[in-house]
Order: structure tokens, then C-alpha cells, then sequence
């Protein structure tokens, strides 16, 4: 069965201080991954998408990666306002037009 | 560029009323259209999506609808809202790449509705 799963589930920094955010997923052949960043009340906002391992984006502080078995996102850095639940969604080979979404980390800065 | 609108942004209803919200993409041309559902706590709820005019796929077949009058507007119906209806409604749209390769969707503000 397809899956993805992010942890951790939260994660609380100090300004400044960089760290990773994992999604490790399960799918019968990889079309795409993507990064949604979330603010409470509002849809999710593309980030980046990544197709094949080894590829690697970035976009102001931070940083996609991904491998066969999983992706991470790296914030560098942080600052209160990169303060958001961060999704991670898989577009499987098997899915058609469907992508699977994971729960998200929710990720707090604090100044 | 591609916007796309959601309305209304948030909805009060009672048990057992209808429902409509609607979805509309500027900018793009025969985009694929999806309704998601986002419960606390939980992840991203794929309920409907469509390639196409009149084509609609259900992912949960319970007392939600979906209809696609127009190439860009794609319409989330129920007849009789249950509590369980309540939550953040999203709609997305995507574009068709070829090659098979991923096609990055796009979401909308949402709309918040609650069931009394």
C-alpha cells in the first residue's frame, strides 16, 4: 500500500537554529514529490517538487532532498515567520492524477 | 498567471441542509480540478478530482457531489450536511504534463465550514 509519513509530527526551534524535516514514503514507482508549506487557516503553498533521487531545490532558506525511501526538507537558519506546518505529498506511478498527501510537521520558531 | 478562487470562505450551517462550494481557475486551460477535506489532526482528504467537463471521479462516496459545469469551475454539493461534514474544504487544480512526469497542484484560500 502507498504511504507517506512525516516526522517529526512537531518540531520547536529556537531562532536561528537549523534543522531537518523527514518524509519517508512507500510507493510502487515515484512520479513526483512534492513540499506544501501550510499557515493555519489558509491552503496549502507550493514549495518544491522533486522527480528523481539525488535532486536536490532550494528557495531561501531552505532545502529539498530526496533519495529512494525518502525526502527531507532543511531549514537553514530559521526565522519566526518560516513558522507553518510543512506538508509532504507523493504522486505514485500507479495513482493516475492522485497524489498522496502525509500529516505534516507542524514547525514553530521561536525568537 | 493562474489564480484560483474559493467561496465562500467560511460557512455556518445546520444539520441536514444543502451545501455549495464552489471553485473557479483563472489562467489556464483544461486543468485537472480536485476537492480535498482536511480534518484536525489528520492529512489531506482527496474527496473528488476531474480531467474534464462532466468527469468526475469520488474518491468517498457519501453524501458529497461533485459536478464540472465549465472547463474552469468545479462545484462540492451535498443535499442533507451530516456533523461530519464540517472541516477545511480545498480545492486544487493541476495541469497535464507529458512523459507521465508529476503534475504539481495548486490549491486554493479554502473554505472552513462548520455543522451544527
Amino acid at each position: 500500500e502507498d504511504q507517506v509519513t512525516q516526522s517529526p509530527e512537531a518540531l520547536r526551534l529556537q531562532e536561528g537554529e537549523s534543522s531537518s524535516l523527514n518524509c519517508s514514503y512507500t510507493v510502487s514507482g515515484l512520479r513526483g514529490l512534492f513540499w506544501y508549506r501550510q499557515d493555519p487557516g489558509k491552503g496549502p503553498e507550493f514549495l518544491f517538487t522533486l522527480y528523481s533521487a539525488g535532486e536536490e531545490k532550494e528557495k531561501e532558506r531552505l532545502k529539498a532532498t530526496l533519495t529512494k525511501k525518502e525526502s527531507f526538507l532543511h531549514i537553514t537558519a530559521p526565522k519566526p515567520e518560516d513558522s507553518a506546518t510543512y506538508l509532504c505529498a507523493v504522486h505514485a506511478m500507479n495513482r493516475d492524477d492522485k497524489i498522496i498527501f502525509g500529516k505534516g510537521t507542524r514547525l514553530h520558531i521561536l525568537p | 498567471s493562474q489564480t484560483i478562487h474559493q467561496w465562500p470562505a467560511t460557512l455556518v450551517q445546520p444539520v441536514g441542509s444543502p451545501l455549495s462550494l464552489e471553485c473557479t481557475v483563472e489562467g489556464t486551460s483544461n486543468p485537472n480540478l480536485y476537492w480535498y477535506r482536511q480534518a484536525a489532526g489528520r492529512g489531506l482528504q482527496l474527496l473528488f478530482y476531474s480531467v474534464g467537463i462532466g468527469q468526475i471521479s469520488s474518491e468517498v462516496p457519501q453524501n458529497l457531489s461533485a459536478s464540472r459545469p465549465q472547463d474552469r469551475q468545479f462545484i462540492l454539493s451535498s443535499k442533507k450536511l451530516l456533523l461530519s461534514d464540517s472541516g477545511f474544504y480545498l480545492c486544487a487544480w493541476s495541469v497535464r504534463l507529458a512523459g507521465g512526469r508529476a503534475d504539481t497542484q495548486y490549491f486554493g484560500p479554502g473554505t472552513r465550514l462548520t455543522v451544527l
